[in-house]
């Protein structure tokens, strides 16, 4: 079955960028009935969507992170990454990569996710 | 955006209680929500999408129902591995997809 693993950056200083990529295994990036999500979840607090991208390269990010966040999708390596640039520490947090699966075209749900990977931002 | 709140936010019950959760959706986002679970230390588990489908390998004894703006999650029996923290999700209108605050199941 398809797994999706976080790597990167474990720790980050403020206003540099944070780089992280997912590999996907068990099935190609490039299938028309899923898109490719990362989320982000701050200590003892709720998730938050960061953005989507499909294989065809179209976006979607989190207006509120708009301006600092970009995904991009990696074919030749089954993976897509993240970056987030000039980080403080309201970054911090476990980021998460998912898959989204569609219906028609229409987002339906994440599943599966990758275990995580903890982010710090701290100088 | 649109706001999904969760009800209530904190959830103290027993193993064989019958237990709903509730996410009220600011606007109408038809049947385009899911439910997640929480364990600490982990990724969320997807357990239901569309409002009431329930996600291939989940147990029976999770439901869900609702479409517009109100849904809820049930558990019918609670099982020592339902203690928990449930998520719900929207993905009708975006960007931004929204998350519920979380409701955290504790042991009575």
């Amino acid at each position: 079955q398809v797994q999706l693993q976080e790597s990167g950056s474990g720790v980050v200083k403020p206003s540099q960028t944070l780089s992280l990529t997912c590999a996907v295994s068990g099935g190609p990036i490039t299938s028309d009935y899923y898109s490719w999500s990362w989320i982000r979840q701050p200590p003892g607090k709720g998730l938050e969507w960061i953005g989507h991208i499909y294989h065809t390269g179209s976006i979607y990010y989190n207006p509120s992170l708009k301006s600092r966040v970009s995904i991009s999708v990696d074919k030749s390596n089954n993976q897509f990454s993240l970056k987030l640039s000039s980080v403080t520490a309201a970054d911090t947090a476990v980021y998460y990569c998912a898959r989204v699966g569609l219906w028609f075209g229409e987002l339906n749900w994440f599943d599966p996710w990758g275990q995580g990977t903890l982010v710090t931002v701290s100088s | 955006d649109i706001q999904l709140t969760q009800s209530p936010s904190f959830l103290s019950a027993s193993v064989g209680d019958r237990v709903t959760i509730t996410c009220r959706a600011s606007q109408d986002i038809y049947n385009y929500l899911a439910w997640y679970q929480q364990k600490p230390g982990k990724a969320p588990k997807l357990l239901i999408y569309s409002a009431s489908t329930l996600q291939s390998g989940v147990p029976s004894r999770f439901s869900g129902s609702g479409s517009g703006t109100e849904f809820t999650l049930t558990i019918s029996s609670l099982q020592p591995d339902d203690f928990a923290t449930y998520y719900c999700q929207q993905l009708n209108s975006y960007p931004p997809i929204t998350f519920g605050q979380g409701t955290r199941l504790e042991i009575k």
